[in-house]
């Protein structure tokens, strides 16, 4: 069974831009969330989707903003780049009861230049 | 979201059995103790889950306290490939969509 998928595994923006992060879950798995990675914030919670409606939402600006798709496939969006928005950005699914172990995507690397 | 406590490194040598400590003294009676662990350059991966009695699986034990108030990752036989950080998280059924991720441990083996 193939892993959570992640797309572009790195990218360089530039302030003010806006960028699309791209996840694939495992095959199965209708749920999807997203999170942040920075060395000084650690691993924060972004957002979850499950079945294209987003579930829950963590403490982040309106700049950021998700979506899912009927195939369980799921984007993020930043807008509006800020330098602080540099971090790794990873995705992670699972199948169906609340308490399932989450399967993370290597990651998308963000940098904001 | 109730919040854990971990030393923020510890060290050990190969093949050596490890015990990684973990305090959540405002555990609730309907929290999961879950544990993942993160390598170098991967996203993090699940490594156990318990409620209230020990648990076992291929990767490692999990010893929970009989007042729930703290619990301890065991890696029996140490490899270079169990250097990480190891991230303890409560989960309760409500809201266990988002995992709520402390500093962790980071853990050095050496060889």
């Amino acid at each position: 069974k193939a892993g959570v998928t992640q797309t572009p595994r790195y990218l360089i923006k530039t302030r003010g831009q806006q960028v699309t992060l791209s996840c694939s879950p495992i095959s199965g798995h209708r749920s999807v969330s997203w999170y942040q990675q920075t060395p000084g914030q650690g691993l924060q919670f972004l957002f979850e989707y499950f079945s294209e409606t987003q579930r829950n939402k963590g403490n982040f600006p309106g700049r950021f903003s998700g979506r899912q798709f009927s195939n369980s496939r799921s984007e993020m969006n930043v807008s509006t780049l800020e330098l602080g928005d540099s971090a790794l950005y990873l995705c992670a699914s699972f199948a169906l009861g609340n308490l399932d172990e989450q399967f993370f995507g290597p990651g998308t690397r963000l940098t904001v230049l | 979201d109730a919040k854990t406590t971990q030393p923020n490194s510890m060290e050990s040598n190969e093949e050596e059995p490890v015990h990684l400590p973990c305090n959540h003294s405002t555990i609730s009676g309907t929290d999961y103790i879950h544990w993942y662990r993160q390598l170098p350059s991967q996203g993090p991966e699940y490594v156990i889950h318990g409620l209230t009695s020990n648990v076992n699986n291929r990767m490692a034990s999990l010893a929970i306290a009989e007042d729930r108030k703290s619990s301890t990752l065991i890696l029996h036989r140490a490899t270079l490939r169990d250097a990480a950080v190891y991230y303890c998280i409560l989960r309760s059924f409500q809201g266990a969509q988002k995992l709520v991720f402390g500093q962790g441990t980071r853990l050095t083996i050496n060889p």
